[in-house]
């Protein structure tokens, strides 16, 4: 198992509420990903890192934000939640070379906005 | 557009048998393909990776193949356990990396085995 933490598991916040959802690794990896999956659909990626101060948006639309000042912590942060982001986040990493390195996922936060 | 296709979406099997999970991709210039296994709330956990060059790939019970020329893979999983009910979702890397990777995914194949 990889060494990657997502907090929290679960979350449920109403609407119009700032929320941060946490993701750390220790294994020192210069990539971080945020991607968004949905049951029975495929991982959508919504942001990515390939070092400190380097943030990217991915191919799916999102109005959350990301930050990456440290190499091991890349929290994902919505200003104001909606119904419609009520979704499965899980946050990955990967070494910073090689095409075959494989991604490493955290297990997730579940967010329910009501 | 790189897209990913797998098949079946779900699929329910006795304790014991064998069963193959089917992957068709679009995805070119094609750099590797690799088969994740995501347990019920968990992250995905990668399982094996094909490079171009590569037809088979084993680990344990599970034996991939991949065939570039028709751009389709197989996982087959042997003698299945029921702590092999899961979602099997196949990823393809693009050759020229893209934003974050050039990575596509599947859906998933939902299995799930019965005692």
């Amino acid at each position: 198992e990889a060494d990657i933490y997502q907090t929290p598991r679960y979350l449920v916040i109403g609407t119009g509420k700032k929320i941060t959802l946490e993701c750390s690794q220790t294994m020192g990896h210069d990539k971080m990903y945020w991607y968004q999956q949905d049951p029975g659909m495929e991982l959508h990626l919504i942001h990515y890192s390939y070092g400190v101060n380097s943030t990217e948006k991915g191919d799916l639309s999102s109005e959350s934000t990301v930050s990456r000042i440290r190499t091991e912590h890349f929290p994902l942060t919505l200003e104001s939640a909606r119904p419609s982001h009520t979704s499965q986040y899980l946050c990955a990493s990967s070494p910073g070379q090689g095409y075959n390195s494989p991604l490493h996922f955290g297990n997730g936060t579940r967010l329910t906005v009501t | 557009k790189n897209q990913v296709e797998q098949s079946p979406q779900s699929l329910i099997i006795l304790e014991g048998k064998n069963c193959t999970l089917q992957c068709n991709y679009t995805v070119s210039p094609f750099s590797n393909l690799r088969w994740y296994k995501q347990d019920t709330g968990r992250g995905p956990v990668s399982l094996t990776i094909m490079t171009f060059s590569e037809n088979t790939k084993s680990n344990g019970r599970y034996t991939a193949t991949l065939d570039a020329d028709t751009k389709q893979s197989s996982l087959h999983i042997t003698a299945s356990q029921l702590s092999d009910s899961a979602s099997y979702i196949c990823v393809v890397r693009e050759y020229s990396g893209g934003g974050a990777d050039g990575l596509t995914f599947g859906k998933g194949t939902h299995l799930i085995i019965q005692p």
